[in-house]
């Protein structure tokens, strides 16, 4: 079956210490991005990426990186620069004439 | 940036009625999405509305489109428990990226 997956589904981070949140599409899509939700808060746009070795910044990009070297793979790296990294984190990938088909999201939580 | 808002941002309804919820945004547009978001789920795409589209029908949900007034409505009928959910609008923008921006949701609760 075509989709979008996320993992993990739960992830806890030290202070100080970067993890990587993995998405993966097999759905042929060229573009991928990754949005932040807060509770009872909309989506905030970290980066995305058009096509392969190349992404742009959304909103929120500070203390994130990330990496697109295959189509199908948009891996977002949490950074120990980001000070508030608790929250939802959904990845989606879309066509252009199509909606985004969303991902299970991670749950961050630093502890 | 531009922004979709969502309007009630908190909606609660008996099951059997109908729901409605609007969205409003600030720039011209290519299409409109609604989504639902089960709680601590992904979202799930509903419907896409062209600018040139004025009204789309989806099993028992209806969107509208009114781009003079930048705004769109959707309608859920005969609303089950299993409707529960928050709703949001993306909205992109007319310069033909691939981004979306979305607002900050509807909370609907349907009671059984």
């Amino acid at each position: 079956d075509g989709g979008i997956t996320q993992s993990p589904k739960y992830l806890f981070r030290k202070e100080g210490q970067n993890v990587t949140l993995s998405c993966e599409q097999n759905l042929n899509h060229d573009a991928m991005y990754w949005y932040r939700q807060d509770p009872g808060q909309g989506l905030r746009l970290i980066y995305y990426s058009q096509i392969v070795n190349d992404f742009q910044k959304g909103d929120i990009a500070e203390g994130y990186s990330v990496s697109r070297e295959k189509k199908e793979s948009f891996p977002l790296t949490v950074t120990s620069a980001q000070k508030n990294p608790t929250a939802f984190y959904l990845c989606a990938s879309s066509s252009l004439a199509y909606g985004y088909t969303f991902g299970s999201g991670t749950r961050l939580t630093v502890v | 940036s531009q922004q979709g808002e969502e309007d009630p941002q908190a909606l609660s309804i008996q099951e059997g009625e109908n729901a409605t919820m609007n969205c409003s945004y600030k720039t011209s547009i290519n299409n409109l999405q609604w989504y639902r978001q089960n709680s601590g789920r992904g979202l799930v795409h509903l419907i896409l509305i062209r600018s040139n589209e004025r009204e789309k029908h989806s099993g028992r949900l209806r969107v509208t489109l009114d781009t003079s007034k930048k705004s769109s409505s959707l309608l859920i009928t005969a609303s089950r428990a299993a409707d529960t959910a928050s709703y949001f609008c993306a909205t992109d923008s007319t310069s033909g990226t691939y981004k979306y921006i979305f607002g900050t949701g509807t909370r609907l609760k349907v009671l059984a």
